[in-house]
């Protein structure tokens, strides 16, 4: 079975400080992929990052950065100088190998919010 | 390109009814999932359709249903509805054998 979990519930922060959200993930399965998801107050979820799991390159895209560490089975996101408009709900997510479709499982979701 | 589009967005429906909810993925798209989020149990996933087929299904009673239409359009189906399914449901779209799933901006049912 596959398990996703994200220890931290909510989240506040101060504008311009450095924010880490924390995901740590269960599979049996040797390919697999990792997401993570924004979900804005209008409730659609935004894609932010894929890695699969031979891949474990940190990658950096503007003030988001990703840490994958399969030793853990950790997949950290990092915002850096948080913004009043990365107020959201993120979620980490887990998906099965080439041969499994698509479907994700989630976890609970972090609550981030940055105040001005 | 257009995103995935649902309808209706909002639905409100009492006890026992039934209702059907629509997603039109990404042109392009073949595969297409649905979500139920709620407070308590959080994301979970309902089914997955590629090329008219239920590929995969989550741990949902008989009553949720699903169908996929030869131009990628998904319904979903909700038969003798229960307080308990009030949520958000999402539908995401991806290409056929990717794992990118991109979400719609979902139909939240409240059943009273």
């Amino acid at each position: 079975a596959q398990k996703v979990t994200q220890a931290q519930t909510e989240i506040s922060v101060v504008e311009k400080e450095d924010v880490t959200l924390d995901c740590v993930y269960e599979t049996r399965d040797t390919t697999y992929y990792l997401f993570w998801y924004k979900q804005p107050p209008s409730g659609e979820l935004v894609f932010l990052i894929r890695r699969n799991s031979f891949d474990e390159q940190n990658e950096i895209s503007g003030r988001y950065s990703w840490n994958f560490q399969k030793s853990t089975s950790s997949f950290n996101f990092t915002i850096t100088a948080s913004q009043v408009v990365d107020s959201a709900v993120y979620f980490c997510a887990l998906s099965r190998g080439e041969t499994s479709g698509s479907r994700l499982t989630f976890g609970e979701g972090t609550q981030l919010t940055v105040n001005p | 390109k257009a995103g995935v589009t649902q309808t209706p967005r909002y639905l409100i429906k009492t006890r026992g009814q039934q209702v059907t909810l629509s997603c039109s993925p990404i042109s392009g798209h073949r595969s297409v999932s649905w979500y139920q989020q709620t407070p308590g149990q959080g994301l979970q996933f309902l089914f997955e359709y590629f090329s008219e087929t239920q590929r995969n299904k989550g741990n949902f009673p008989g009553r949720f249903s699903g169908r996929q239409f030869s131009n990628s359009r998904s319904e979903m189906n909700v038969s003798t509805l229960e307080l308990g399914d009030s949520a958000l449901y999402l539908c995401a779209s991806s290409l056929a054998n990717s794992k990118e799933q991109f979400f719609g901006p979902g139909t939240r049912l409240t059943v009273l």
